[in-house]
C-alpha cells in the first residue's frame, strides 16, 4: 500500500532533550515537506526536501532540522525542543512537478513538550 | 509569505444542510485545493482547481476557483454526520511543490 509512515504517533518529552520524529514513504517520491499544525494557524511548512541531499526552509523553520540521506526518508530533528513546539507534526510527499495535486501526507505525530 | 484567510473557523449544523465555506488571500495562487482532515488522520484531497473561474464537483461537493485566482469556496450539499471533521484550503505557487494553508473550517454535524 502507498502510504507516508510517521513515527513515533505520540510522544511526551522533556524541554532540552534531543528527538528526531521519521518519516518515510514508499512512492518513490522526489518532494518531501514537514508541515505543524496549531489551532486556527492550519499547516505551516517547516523544512521541504526537493531531492536526496537537497533541503530548504519553509515558514517555521527555526528550532528544527531535516536530512535527505536517502530517497524514502526525510526526519525531522528537534536539538533542544522547547514548550513552543508542542503541536501536530505532519509529514508529506509527492513527485516532483506534479503540483500539490499530488501530496500524500503521513498520520500525524502528535508532540507535547513539558 | 502568502496568507490565506480561511472562514469561518467552525460551523455547528443540522443533518441534511447546506455548507458554505472560503478562503481569500491578498496574493495570487496558480491552483486551489481543498482537503479534508479527520480525527486521528492527516489531510485528504477532495477538489483540486487549476484555473481561475473553474468550478469543479466531487459528488455532494462543489468549490469553485475565483476569477481573481485570489480567493475560492467550497459547498457541500445536503451534510450527513460523516461530512464531520477540519477542512483545509491550500494554495499553491511558485515553479514548485509549494502550497500555503488556510486556517482550517472546523464542521460539526448534528444528527
Amino acid at each position: 500500500e502507498a502510504q507516508v509512515t510517521q513515527n513515533p504517533r505520540y510522544l511526551i518529552t522533556v524541554t532540552g532533550k534531543k528527538l528526531t520524529v521519521t518519516c518515510s514513504q514508499n512512492m518513490n517520491h522526489e518532494y518531501m515537506s514537514w508541515y505543524r499544525q496549531d489551532p486556527g494557524l492550519g499547516l505551516r511548512q517547516i523544512y521541504y526536501s526537493m531531492n536526496v541531499e537537497v533541503t530548504d526552509k519553509g515558514d517555521v523553520p527555526e528550532g528544527y532540522k531535516v536530512s535527505r540521506k536517502e530517497k524514502r526518508n526525510f526526519p525531522l530533528i528537534l536539538e533542544s525542543p522547547s514548550p513552543n513546539q508542542t503541536s501536530l507534526y505532519f509529514c508529506a510527499s509527492s513527485f516532483q512537478g506534479q503540483g500539490a495535486n499530488g501530496y500524500t501526507f503521513g498520520s500525524g505525530t502528535r508532540l507535547t513538550v513539558v | 509569505g502568502q496568507q490565506l484567510n480561511q472562514s469561518p473557523q467552525s460551523m455547528f449544523i443540522q443533518e441534511g444542510e447546506d455548507v458554505s465555506m472560503n478562503c481569500t488571500s491578498s496574493s495570487i495562487f496558480n491552483t486551489w485545493l481543498w482537503y479534508k482532515q479527520e480525527p486521528g488522520e492527516g489531510p485528504v484531497l477532495l477538489i483540486a482547481l487549476y484555473k481561475a473561474g473553474e468550478l469543479t464537483s466531487n459528488g455532494r461537493l462543489t468549490a469553485q476557483f475565483g476569477i481573481t485566482r485570489k480567493d475560492s469556496f467550497l459547498n457541500i450539499s445536503a451534510s450527513i454526520p460523516s461530512d464531520v471533521g477540519i477542512y483545509f484550503c491550500a494554495g499553491q505557487w511558485g515553479a514548485g511543490n509549494m502550497l500555503t494553508f488556510g486556517g482550517g473550517t472546523r464542521l460539526m454535524v448534528k444528527p
